[in-house]
């Protein structure tokens, strides 16, 4: 089965903190995303990597980066952290399968609280 | 980008009762998805359509594509507890890479 981890279920930062949040799945899948979840906007993509040191932005990427240095792994940035970034984030993982199936694999997401 | 409505929002039922959510577009869509989740937990990929006037069958529950690719619905017949959560339609775009543009979400609730 594929598994998607995220470094952390809950986070609590202070304002103006810089704030990562990691991801890793174990499938060797090339596509890696950061969405986050706010009630009644469903799941928003901020960025996603299609390959190691590739990225692009997704539909709200202000105030957020990634890195993603090794296939396995992408991380999400808040760099300077505000309270409207307080959200559940979900990460998630797919096969560049061309014509193929989209199905993602999602972690068990973070949800982080900006104070 | 393409965007997709889904409608309802919430939707309260008594067990036993049927629930559909649909989701809409503006555009011709090449592909949908259907993902759930429950509560407090992960969106989990439950179908794939790409035919115009597809329709699949997961046990109670039945997936439909529209003819002119414009619209999709997801109808669980005779609901039970264990169905709770939100249900989300997804649409891909047109790179290789799988990114995904989700509908807001069908929050069901099931009442005993």
């Amino acid at each position: 089965d594929v598994k998607v981890t995220q470094s952390s279920r809950y986070l609590v930062k202070r304002t103006g903190e810089k704030v990562f949040l990691e991801c890793v799945q174990d499938m060797d899948h090339e596509n890696m995303f950061w969405y986050r979840q706010d009630p009644g906007l469903g799941l928003r993509l901020i960025y996603f990597s299609y390959d190691v040191k590739m990225k692009e932005k997704g539909d709200i990427p202000e105030g957020y980066s990634v890195s993603r240095e090794k296939k396995e792994r992408f991380s999400l940035i808040l760099e300077s952290a505000s309270t409207n970034q307080t959200s559940m984030y979900l990460c998630a993982s797919s096969l560049d399968l061309e014509g193929g199936s989209y199905e993602q694999y999602f972690g068990p997401g973070t949800r982080l609280t900006v104070t | 980008g393409q965007q997709v409505m889904q409608i309802p929002q919430y939707q309260h039922v008594q067990e036993g009762e049927d629930f559909t959510t649909y989701c809409n577009s503006s555009t011709t869509l090449s592909n949908i998805q259907w993902y759930k989740q429950r509560p407090g937990g992960h969106p989990v990929f439950l179908i794939q359509l790409v035919k115009s006037g597809e329709v699949k069958k997961q046990k109670r529950l039945t997936f439909q594509f529209g003819e002119a690719k414009k619209n999709s619905s997801l109808h669980i017949t005779a609901t039970q507890t264990t169905d709770v959560g939100t249900y989300f339609c997804s649409v891909a775009g047109g790179t290789s890479y799988g990114k995904l543009t989700f509908g807001q979400g069908t929050i069901l609730t099931v009442h005993p």
